[in-house]
C-alpha cells in the first residue's frame, strides 16, 4: 500500500531534549516536505526537499533541521525543543512538489508533539 | 506573505448543503485544490480546479472559482455525518512567481461539523 509513515504518533518531551520525528514514503517520490498545523494558522511549511541531498527552508524553519540521505526518508530534527514547538506535525510527499493534480501531496497521519 | 483565508468553523444539519469559502492570494495561480482532513489523519486530496475553469462538479461536490475576486468555494450537497472534517483550500502559484519552485500554500482550514 502506498503510504507516508510518520513515527511516533504522539510525543511528550521536555524543553531542550533533542528529538527526531521520522518520515518514510514507499512511492519513490522525489519531493518531501514537513508542515506544522496550529489552530487558526492552517498548515505552515517547515522544510522541504526536492531530491536526495537537496533541502531548503520553508516558511517557519527556525528551531528545526532536516536531512535527506535517502530518497524514502526525511527525518525532522528538533535539536533543542521549546514549548512554542508544541504542534501537530505532518510529513508529505509527491512526485512533483504537489504542483500538478496528477501528483498531489500524500500526507502521513501526523505526529502530535508536546514540549513542556 | 499573504494568507489564504477561510472561515474557521461551519455547522450544518445532515442532509443540508454545506458551502465552504476560501480567498486565495495569487490571481494567476494555476491549480486550486481542496484537501480533506478527517479526525486523527493526514490531509487527502478531495478535488481540484484548473484556473481556466469557473466550475467543476464531481458527484456531491461542486467547486466554484471567481478569479476576479480570488474566491474559491466548495459546495457539498446532501451533507452526511461522514463529511465532518477540516477542509483546506490550497493554491499553486505559477512557476515564474515562486522562484522556480511551485510551493503549495494552504489555507487556514474550515472545520465542518455535521449535526445528525
Amino acid at each position: 500500500e502506498a503510504q507516508v509513515t510518520q513515527n511516533p504518533r504522539y510525543l511528550i518531551t521536555v524543553t531542550g531534549k533533542k528529538l527526531t520525528v521520522t518520515c518514510s514514503q514507499n512511492m519513490n517520490h522525489e519531493y518531501m516536505s514537513w508542515y506544522r498545523q496550529d489552530p487558526g494558522l492552517g498548515l505552515r511549511q517547515i522544510y522541504y526537499s526536492m531530491n536526495v541531498e537537496v533541502t531548503d527552508k520553508g516558511d517557519v524553519p527556525e528551531g528545526y533541521k532536516v536531512s535527506r540521505k535517502e530518497k524514502r526518508n526525511f527525518p525532522l530534527i528538533l535539536e533543542s525543543p521549546s514549548p512554542n514547538q508544541t504542534s501537530l506535525y505532518f510529513c508529505a510527499s509527491s512526485s512533483e512538489a504537489g504542483a500538478r493534480w496528477e501528483s498531489p501531496l500524500h500526507f502521513g497521519n501526523g505526529t502530535r508533539l508536546t514540549v513542556t | 506573505g499573504e494568507d489564504v483565508e477561510q472561515s474557521l468553523f461551519l455547522s450544518v444539519r445532515e442532509g443540508d448543503s454545506s458551502v465552504i469559502n476560501c480567498t486565495y492570494t495569487d490571481s494567476s495561480s494555476t491549480y486550486l485544490y481542496w484537501y480533506k482532513q478527517e479526525p486523527g489523519a493526514g490531509l487527502q486530496l478531495l478535488t481540484y480546479i484548473f484556473s481556466n475553469m469557473d466550475m467543476k462538479q464531481d458527484q456531491r461536490l461542486t467547486v466554484l472559482l471567481n478569479k476576479k475576486d480570488k474566491h474559491l468555494s466548495l459546495r457539498i450537497a446532501d451533507t452526511q455525518t461522514g463529511d465532518s472534517a477540516i477542509y483546506f483550500c490550497a493554491e499553486i502559484p505559477p512557476l515564474m512567481n515562486s522562484g522556480g519552485y511551485q510551493k503549495v500554500t494552504f489555507g487556514t482550514g474550515t472545520k465542518l461539523q455535521v449535526i445528525p
